[in-house]
């Protein structure tokens, strides 16, 4: 069970291309995530989907895309990398309905923008 | 909007001593869920404890507690026997029930050292 899985682990962008950050889960999960964490920071919400089709903008939105054409991935989208972007990116799922389920996160990526 | 806020950005306690994070969040709901995660070197998230706000009772997980303060809405975890495996980073976060809300927030988290 590989749970949430998250590519690249790294990766270095430079200013003005865009990338696609890749996410997808095995649990069959509803709900899914993501987040930018900036040092001092903590975890910032920046797009989440409640089903296949559904996305919504979370705290963070600007500069990013999302969409969720399938249960199992929710990529999302830079556009124009800007050197605010470079942070590390969190995606993370939950089944639906149940508020106290614990999240599963990937391992992360860490994207530079240059 | 629900906010959950972290007032310690840092934190050492010495290995064996007991050391509590503090968490304070903001809401206009009556029915929610806390959650502390936990996050090592490795940037790994691990939860730690959750907590259904309509519960009374402290959630309790082994060596981790919470005092659940939901008048104050408060949300510290306390640990006790510190040891050197739980330095990490870690973060309360919120979620709400209803579809507006039934996302997690999280505070900007509270980096724990454990001195030998």
């Amino acid at each position: 069970n590989a749970g949430v899985t998250q590519t690249p682990k790294f990766h270095i962008l430079k200013i003005g291309q865009s990338m696609t950050l890749q996410c997808t889960q095995d649990m069959n999960h509803n709900y899914m995530y993501w987040y930018r964490q900036d040092p001092g920071m903590g975890l910032k919400l920046i797009y989440y989907s409640v089903g296949a089709g559904i996305t919504d903008k979370g705290e963070v939105p600007n500069g990013y895309n999302v969409s969720r054409s399938t249960t199992e991935d929710f990529p999302l989208r830079l556009e124009l990398a800007a050197p605010s972007q470079t942070s590390v990116y969190f995606c993370a799922s939950t089944p639906i309905g149940f508020g106290n389920t614990e999240a599963f996160f990937g391992q992360g990526t860490r994207l530079t923008v240059v | 909007a629900q906010t959950v806020t972290q007032s310690q950005p840092e934190m050492s306690v010495q290995e064996a001593e007991t050391v509590t994070l503090s968490c304070t969040y903001d809401t206009s709901e009556s029915d929610y869920y806390l959650f502390w995660y936990k996050q090592p070197p490795s940037r790994q998230m691990i939860l730690v404890i959750r907590q259904e706000a309509y519960k009374q009772q402290n959630a309790t997980e082994n060596r981790f507690s919470v005092n659940f303060q939901k008048a104050a809405k408060s949300f510290s975890l306390k640990i006790s026997d510190s040891q050197l495996g739980d330095a990490a980073m870690y973060f309360c976060a919120y979620r709400g029930v209803s579809g507006a809300t039934n996302k997690l927030i999280f505070g900007t988290g509270t980096l724990l050292a454990v001195q030998p």
